[in-house]
């Protein structure tokens, strides 16, 4: 079974800033099927990237995906109050249709 | 538009059972494979199961199986969960969540059911 490890937890960052995320593999994962979501408190997740690197519909281009192999990364360019939420990577597992989600990082204003 | 409600949440027993909907609306629903994904509180994401678009194959994750399964019924666009030998560990927020295949990733999700399994 493959394990997604994020990292940091939480990012400490104020408006405007740089964000950037990172989801590590146990194992070569297809760039395929690496998707990344946001979710904000008492909401549900929303896809933000699928693919590794594409976009999700009606998502801004200050998120961007990319990544290969064991080592994805999302970065957020310049942040906005409303991108301070928790975002998980995903990707399809071993078994078939399984999916396993990353613990999460924690983005919140400095 | 495309939206997914889940429905049946509540406070049950351990060792009792519970049964979660999920109704679909806005897109054809026999064409997609659908998840169950929970979220127990203060935790991340927990992937539960899923089921191909036409019912034909099912898995689950190992801290379910045998004990949920996971149904549907595509003439009434309608995804079900039925747990059964609830654990207070099966606490969650409960989402049901399509599958874009073309993508691949869960494009739509519901707002979630949480299920409180307690004493």
């Amino acid at each position: 079974e493959i394990v997604l490890t994020q990292s940091p937890g939480t990012l400490s960052l104020s408006p405007g800033e740089r964000a950037t995320l990172s989801c590590r593999a146990s194992q070569s994962v297809s760039s395929s099927y690496l998707a990344w979501y946001q979710q904000k408190p008492g909401q549900a997740p929303r896809l933000l990237i699928y693919g590794a690197s594409s976009r999700a519909t009606g998502i801004p281009d200050r998120f961007s995906g990319s990544g290969s192999g064991t080592d994805f990364t999302l970065t957020i360019s310049r942040l906005e109050p409303e991108d301070f939420a928790v975002y998980y990577c995903q990707q399809y597992g071993s078994s078939l249709g399984g999916l396993t989600f990353g613990g999460g990082t924690k983005v919140e204003i400095k | 538009q495309v939206q997914l409600v889940e429905s049946g949440g509540g406070v049950v027993q351990p060792g009792r059972s519970l049964r979660l909907s999920c109704a679909a609306s806005g897109f054809t629903f026999s064409s997609y494979g659908m998840h169950w994904v929970r979220q127990a509180p203060g935790k991340g994401l927990e992937w539960v199961a899923v089921i191909w678009y036409d019912g034909s194959n099912k898995y689950y994750a190992d801290s379910v199986k045998g004990r949920f399964t996971i149904s549907r019924d595509n003439s009434k666009n309608t995804l079900y969960l039925q747990m059964n030998s609830l654990r207070a560990e099966d606490t969650a927020v409960y989402y049901c969540a399509r599958d874009s295949a073309q993508l691949p990733a869960l494009d739509v999700w519901g707002q979630g059911t949480t299920v409180t399994v307690s004493s």
